[in-house]
C-alpha cells in the first residue's frame, strides 16, 4: 500500500495567516491526490482533487500543488471557518485508497 | 442535490457482523461515473477506506479488511450496504458512506453513523 505522511500533525495559526500543509507519498502517485477538510462531528468535505483542481464552491483561498511524492495544501489567508482538520488522500491506480494522518489547524 | 444517509445498529456485539446501509437520494446510484464506498474513522483518529462498489456490483476492498468485508448494491432501492464480520472493539468507529468519483476521491459524503462494538 502507498503510505501518506502529513506534516505538521498540528498547526497553530491566526486569522489572516498563510498556512501550508505538506503531504508526502511513499511512492510516486503522479498528481492523483485529494484534500479534505473535516470539522468536529462532521463528515469530511472535498476541497481539492488531482493535486490542484479546486472543487466547485470551495473558496479560492485554498490551493493545492505538487506531483510525484510531495504535495502541499495552502490557505492564503486563514479565516475563522478554516479551523479544522485536513486530510490528504491518494488514488493511484491499482492501489488501495489511503489517507494521510491529518493536520489539525488550531487557533493561535 | 445528492444526499447519502447511513443507517444501521449503533451497537454490535464482539464476534458478530456489523451491517450498515447507505440510501442515496437526489440522484441515481446507477450513474456511470461513480463508485460508492464506505470509510470509517475510529474515535479521535484518522480516516480509513473500507471498500467501494460500482452499480454493476463490481467491488474492491481494502486488503487489510478484505477477509471480513462485503459490500453490495441494490439499484432498485438506490442503496448500497456494508457487512463487516467478526467485529472486535477495534472496529468501533464512525462510519461514512460516500460517492466516489471514478473510484478515485470522495466528492459527496453522508453525515456518518457511529458503531460501537461492545458486549
Amino acid at each position: 500500500d502507498i503510505q501518506m505522511t502529513q506534516s505538521p500533525s498540528t498547526l497553530s495559526a491566526s486569522v489572516g495567516d498563510r498556512v501550508t500543509i505538506t503531504c508526502r507519498a511513499s511512492q510516486s502517485i503522479s498528481r492523483w491526490l485529494a484534500w479534505y477538510q473535516q470539522k468536529p462531528g462532521k463528515a469530511p468535505k472535498l476541497l481539492i482533487f488531482k493535486a490542484s483542481s479546486l472543487e466547485s464552491g470551495v473558496p479560492s483561498r485554498f490551493s493545492g500543488s505538487g506531483s510525484g511524492t510531495e504535495f502541499t495544501l495552502t490557505i492564503s489567508s486563514l479565516q475563522p471557518d478554516d479551523f479544522a482538520t485536513y486530510y490528504c488522500q491518494q488514488y493511484n491506480s491499482y492501489s488501495p485508497l489511503t489517507f494521510g494522518g491529518g493536520t489539525k489547524v488550531e487557533i493561535k | 442535490q445528492l444526499q447519502l444517509q447511513e443507517s444501521g445498529p449503533g451497537l454490535v456485539k464482539p464476534s458478530e457482523t456489523l451491517s450498515l446501509t447507505c440510501t442515496v437520494s437526489g440522484g441515481s446510484i446507477s450513474s456511470g461515473t461513480y463508485y460508492w464506498g464506505w470509510i470509517r474513522q475510529p474515535p479521535g483518529k484518522g480516516l480509513e477506506w473500507i471498500g467501494s462498489i460500482y452499480y454493476s456490483g463490481s467491488t474492491y476492498y481494502n486488503p487489510s479488511l478484505k477477509s471480513r468485508v462485503t459490500i453490495s448494491v441494490d439499484t432498485s432501492k438506490n442503496q448500497f450496504s456494508l457487512r463487516l464480520s467478526s467485529v472486535t472493539a477495534a472496529d468501533t468507529a464512525f462510519f461514512y458512506c460516500a460517492r466516489i468519483y471514478d473510484a478515485y476521491y470522495m466528492d459527496v459524503w453522508g453525515k456518518g453513523t457511529t458503531v460501537t462494538v461492545s458486549s
